[in-house]
């Protein structure tokens, strides 16, 4: 159980064009969902929080209009990367906590991850 | 600031060479303390969570333990499809966002036959 997919595993894209990323979870209902990226050696970085069908809490630093998040659904989230540039090149990864966690306390179950290049 | 500092940042380990990772925190309450295995190109895999100190977990040759200002995870008598980094994340109590983990940088493990 807990499995979360992400699609695409791997995306190369022109600058200025945008990108969307799915993250999916398979057998149980998150309400919560989170987005990371990862520079290489480096370790994740939250870049923001979505509860479904509330908008998402970025952490300081990430841009909101850049990065658009939806949680429209228990089981799938967005996060569409608009005008990528090469420095948006990363590794995006999501992870979700399912909503029988009645104490809010509760393990993250990732996703595969997302590279993103863009040239 | 709430903060989870890894060490070490490498570990090469002989096959059957058992050792002990460690995770400290400073954190403003905690929730829980997570541990998870990262390969290369892949995102984490949830390995255990501790909630209180004291509290232990196994998994394979795998062992987490808690205490109130670290974790340990240790691996008893490794094999090389251990090799991996191994990432400690703690959820603390803060009132502003208590769904955050906080992330340690992660120690990279490396197991030689």
């Amino acid at each position: 159980g807990a499995v979360v997919s992400q699609h695409p595993s791997r995306v190369i894209c022109k600058s200025g064009t945008s990108v969307k990323i799915e993250c999916r979870s398979l057998d149980f209902q998150a309400t919560t969902m989170f987005w990371y990226r990862q520079f290489p050696k480096q370790s994740l970085m939250l870049m923001a929080t979505s509860n479904e069908g509330s908008k998402a809490t970025y952490e300081q630093g990430v841009e909101k209009d850049k990065f658009l998040i939806n949680h429209a659904s228990l089981t799938l989230s967005t996060l569409t990367v608009t005008s990528a540039h090469p420095e948006d090149s990363s590794f995006y990864i999501c992870s979700a906590r399912g909503s029988s966690s009645l104490r809010a306390v509760g393990e993250q179950f990732f996703g595969p991850g997302t590279r993103l290049t863009v040239l | 600031e709430d903060q989870v500092t890894q060490s070490p940042e490498a570990l090469r380990l002989q096959e059957g060479e058992s050792s002990s990772l460690n995770c400290s925190y400073t954190v403003s309450g905690l929730r829980g303390l997570f541990w998870y295995r990262q390969d290369p190109g892949k995102g984490p895999e949830f390995l255990f969570t501790l909630y209180s100190a004291g509290e232990e977990k196994e998994k394979e040759r795998l062992k987490a333990t808690l205490t109130k200002k670290e974790s340990f995870l240790h691996i008893t008598a490794p094999k090389p499809e251990d090799s991996a980094t191994y990432l400690c994340a703690v959820q603390a109590a803060n009132v502003y966002n208590f769904n955050k983990f906080y992330f340690g940088s992660g120690t990279k493990l490396n197991v030689k036959p």
